[in-house]
C-alpha cells in the first residue's frame, strides 16, 4: 500500500525567511502528487500538483515543489513566507498504473504545521 | 460555481449512539470520496463513489460504518452504533476525471464528530 511521511510535523519559522516542508512517498510505478493547504477554521485546499511534465511545479502564491522521482519526494518549498502562510500543509500521493491511469484515491501523509513569526 | 457542501458541521453524541453525515458534491463531478480525519494525522480515504457505485471501500469499517449515494448525487455516511475512536473530522471531496487522469479533488468544510 501507498504511504505518505511528512517528515516535520511542526515547523516554526521567521517573517521572509525561506521554508521547506518535506514530504516522501513508498515507491510506486506512477504517481501523482499533490500539496494541500488548511488554513485554520477552513477546509482543505489545493496547493499545487504534479501530474505530469516538468518536475518543477509552482502555485500561485510563491510556493514551488520538485517531483524527484529517484528520491521519491516532493518538497514544498517557498523563498520568503508571510505571516499569511501559517497553516497546515499536507502533501498527498494518488497512484497510476504502468498505463499512467489513476486510481483516484488520494494517500495523506500526517501535515506539517507551518508557523510563521513576525 | 458552489462548492461542496456539508451538514451538520458539528455533532456531539454518546457512544453507541447513531449519526449521519450529508454530503453535496460539486455540480457535475461524478466521483466522490468520504475522508475520515483524526485530530493530528491527515485524512484517511473511507470510501470512493463512481457516480452511485463504489469503485473502493477497503478502509470503511462495514461492522458499523455505511454510506450510499442513491442517486449518484448527494451521499450520506453513518455511524451506528458509533464509538469514541470515531471522534474526528469526516470530509467529502468531489472530482472530475478526464481521461485516465482524476483532477483535483475540491474538499467540504467537513462535519466534526465529538463521541462522548
Amino acid at each position: 500500500a501507498q504511504s505518505v511521511t511528512q517528515l516535520d510535523s511542526q515547523v516554526p519559522v521567521f517573517e521572509e525567511a525561506p521554508v521547506e516542508l518535506r514530504c516522501n512517498y513508498s515507491s510506486s510505478v506512477s504517481v501523482y502528487l499533490f500539496w494541500y493547504v488548511q488554513y485554520p477554521n477552513q477546509g482543505l485546499q489545493l496547493l499545487l500538483k504534479y501530474l505530469s511534465g516538468s518536475t518543477l511545479v509552482e502555485s500561485i502564491n510563491g510556493f514551488e515543489a520538485e517531483f524527484n522521482k529517484s528520491q521519491t519526494s516532493f518538497h514544498l518549498r517557498k523563498p520568503s513566507v508571510h505571516i499569511s502562510d501559517t497553516a497546515e500543509y499536507f502533501c498527498a500521493v494518488s497512484t497510476a498504473n504502468a498505463g499512467g491511469t489513476s486510481y483516484g484515491k488520494l494517500t495523506f501523509g500526517q501535515g506539517t504545521i507551518l508557523t510563521v513569526h513576525p | 460555481e458552489a462548492g461542496v457542501a456539508q451538514s451538520p458541521r458539528y455533532k456531539i453524541i454518546e457512544k453507541r449512539q447513531s449519526v449521519a453525515f450529508w454530503c453535496n458534491p460539486i455540480s457535475g463531478h461524478a466521483t466522490l470520496y468520504w475522508y475520515q480525519q483524526i485530530l493530528g494525522q491527515g485524512p484517511k480515504l473511507l470510501i470512493q463513489f463512481q457516480n452511485n457505485g463504489v469503485v473502493d471501500d477497503s478502509q470503511l469499517p462495514k461492522d458499523r460504518f455505511s454510506a450510499e449515494r442513491l442517486k449518484g448525487v448527494d451521499s450520506t455516511l453513518k455511524i451506528q452504533p458509533a464509538k469514541l475512536e470515531d471522534s474526528a473530522v469526516y470530509l467529502c471531496a468531489s472530482t472530475l476525471r478526464s481521461g485516465r487522469v482524476y483532477n483535483e479533488q475540491f474538499f467540504g468544510p467537513g462535519t466534526r464528530l465529538t463521541v462522548l
